[in-house]
C-alpha cells in the first residue's frame, strides 16, 4: 500500500507558466517532506523542504505548501523554464528512522 | 550540497559474476542509503546505515548486502548477479539527527545479461 502517491504521472506546461506538481500521504506521523528532481541516468537532485511545523517554504522559483488536514503538498515552480523539465519525486520522513518513503514520480514537460 | 560519488555509472555484466558499486562521501555524514529504482518506479530503500560498523535492511528485499567500514564508504557488494538485479541503484547519505535532508550520488545504472 503506497504511503506517498504522486496521482499525475505526467504534466504539460508553457514556458513562464506556473507548474504546479501534487502529492498525497496517508501516514500522520511523517513530519518532514521534501522534493527532488530527476534527470533518468541521475541521481535525483535536492530541490526544497518542509517541516510539518510550516504550512509554506519558498526558494526562489520553487514554493511547497502544505496541508496537513489534507495530507497534501504541492510544489508550484513560477515562471516554469524548460531546463526544469525532468521527473519530480515527493517524498516523506518516516520519522526517527529518517528513512524516506517515496512517491512514483511525476514528469513534467516545459515547453518552450 | 553534498559531494557523493558512485562508481561504475553504468555496468553490463553476465548473470553469476560477482559485482562491487562503490559509493563514497566527502561530507563526513554519519547516514548512507541504497536505493533502487525501476523505470517510471519510486525509489526503495535496500539498505542503510547510521554510522561505522552499523547496517541494517531496508523496506525492499534485496539480495545485496552492504558494508560500513569506513564513515565515507558504503559499498554494495552482490554475490551473483541476475537479470532480475537489473536496476538502477542509488546512493545517498545524511547528517545525523531528525529531518535531515538525503543527499543522492549520480547512480549506477546495472545491466545484467
Amino acid at each position: 500500500d503506497q504511503q506517498v502517491k504522486q496521482n499525475s504521472p505526467s504534466l504539460s506546461v508553457q514556458e513562464g507558466r506556473i507548474s504546479i506538481l501534487n502529492c498525497d500521504y496517508t501516514n500522520s506521523m511523517f513530519d518532514y517532506f521534501l522534493w527532488y528532481k530527476k534527470y533518468p541516468a541521475e541521481g535525483p537532485t535536492f530541490l526544497i523542504s518542509i517541516s510539518s511545523i510550516k504550512d509554506k517554504n519558498e526558494d526562489g522559483r520553487f514554493t511547497v505548501f502544505l496541508n496537513k488536514s489534507a495530507k497534501h503538498l504541492s510544489l508550484h515552480i513560477v515562471p516554469s523554464q524548460p531546463g526544469d523539465s525532468a521527473v519530480y519525486f515527493c517524498a516523506a520522513d518516516g520519522g526517527a528512522t529518517n528513512k524516506l518513503i517515496f512517491g512514483t514520480g511525476t514528469l513534467l514537460a516545459v515547453q518552450p | 550540497e553534498a559531494d557523493i560519488y558512485q562508481t561504475p555509472r553504468y555496468l553490463v555484466i553476465g548473470t553469476g559474476k560477482k559485482i562491487t558499486l562503490e559509493c563514497s562521501q566527502t561530507m563526513g555524514h554519519d547516514k548512507m542509503y541504497w536505493y533502487q529504482q525501476d523505470p517510471g518506479m519510486e525509489l526503495h530503500l535496500i539498505h542503510y546505515s547510521y554510522g561505522v560498523n552499523s547496517t541494517e535492511k531496508g523496506d525492499l528485499s534485496s539480495e545485496s548486502t552492504v558494508s560500513r567500514i569506513r564513515t565515507e564508504h558504503f559499498p554494495l557488494t552482490l554475490e551473483s548477479a541476475r537479470p532480475s538485479h537489473t536496476s538502477q541503484y542509488l546512493c545517498a547519505s545524511s547528517e545525523r539527527g531528525h529531518q535531515e535532508t538525503q543527499y543522492f550520488g549520480p547512480g549506477t545504472r546495472l545491466l545484467v545479461l
